[in-house]
């Protein structure tokens, strides 16, 4: 019963520094998304991936990329952290579908610092 | 942009009264969701209410939608401590249903 696991939990980075957050589904679901949330905010997409080799950007792309490496698996990427990227990072999945018309289910986050 | 307001953005409350949270929204909508996240958690998914849709049950949760007015309700009847936590609505908007956009939630607290 993993549903979707996030490692790290927890990491602090340098300015500059560049770190790849893993993500990982085991329900066999089509769609991956990363969100971002900030203190007093609602989540923001920052990409997402409809199916296994597709990628495409959410509101907040800026400083990141993501790989879809197989179905199970969905990683963001920051290439040079800035302070401003300090946040919780959260994945999520959703079975087949049209996007946004299927519940999401979220991993416990990753919260990252940036110094 | 926030396409989902809630209000209020905080609630206290005793155990075993209702409570009950707005979110309003600005533009047409396949769907709406309600969604939990309990501290240092991730969201959890409560409820899915259509467009075509005027009020839904699940156990102590009520949602009611009203498009005329594009606000959502979500009622917690007999609240327990266990509900505690942030609540967040989703909208999934009619012809760009690529994505859910999340409010930026209500934080219950339910006082033993």
């Amino acid at each position: 019963n993993a549903g979707v696991t996030q490692t790290p939990k927890f990491q602090v980075l340098k300015t500059g520094q560049s770190m790849t957050l893993q993500c990982a589904q085991d329900m066999n679901h089509n769609s991956m998304y990363w969100y971002r949330q900030d203190p007093g905010m609602g989540l923001r997409l920052i990409y997402y991936s409809a199916s296994e080799g597709t990628t495409d950007k959410g509101e907040v792309p800026n400083g990141y990329n993501v790989s879809r490496l197989n179905k199970r698996e969905f990683s963001l990427r920051l290439e040079s952290a800035a302070p401003s990227q300090t946040s919780v990072y959260f994945c999520a999945s959703s079975p087949a579908g049209q996007f946004g018309h299927q519940p999401q289910h979220f991993g416990d986050g990753t919260r990252l610092s940036i110094l | 942009s926030q396409q989902g307001e809630e209000d209020p953005q905080a609630l206290s409350i005793q155990e075993g009264e209702n409570a009950t949270m707005n979110c309003s929204y600005k533009t047409s909508i396949n769907n709406l969701q309600w969604y939990r996240q309990n501290s240092g958690r991730g969201l959890v998914h409560l409820i899915l209410i259509r467009s075509n849709e005027r009020e839904k049950h699940s156990g102590r949760l009520r949602v009611t939608l009203d498009t005329s007015k594009k606000s959502s309700s979500l009622l917690i009847t007999a609240s327990r401590a266990a509900d505690t936590a942030s609540y967040f609505c989703a909208t999934a908007v009619s012809g760009s249903a690529r994505q859910l956009t999340f409010g930026s939630g209500t934080q219950l607290t339910v006082l033993p």
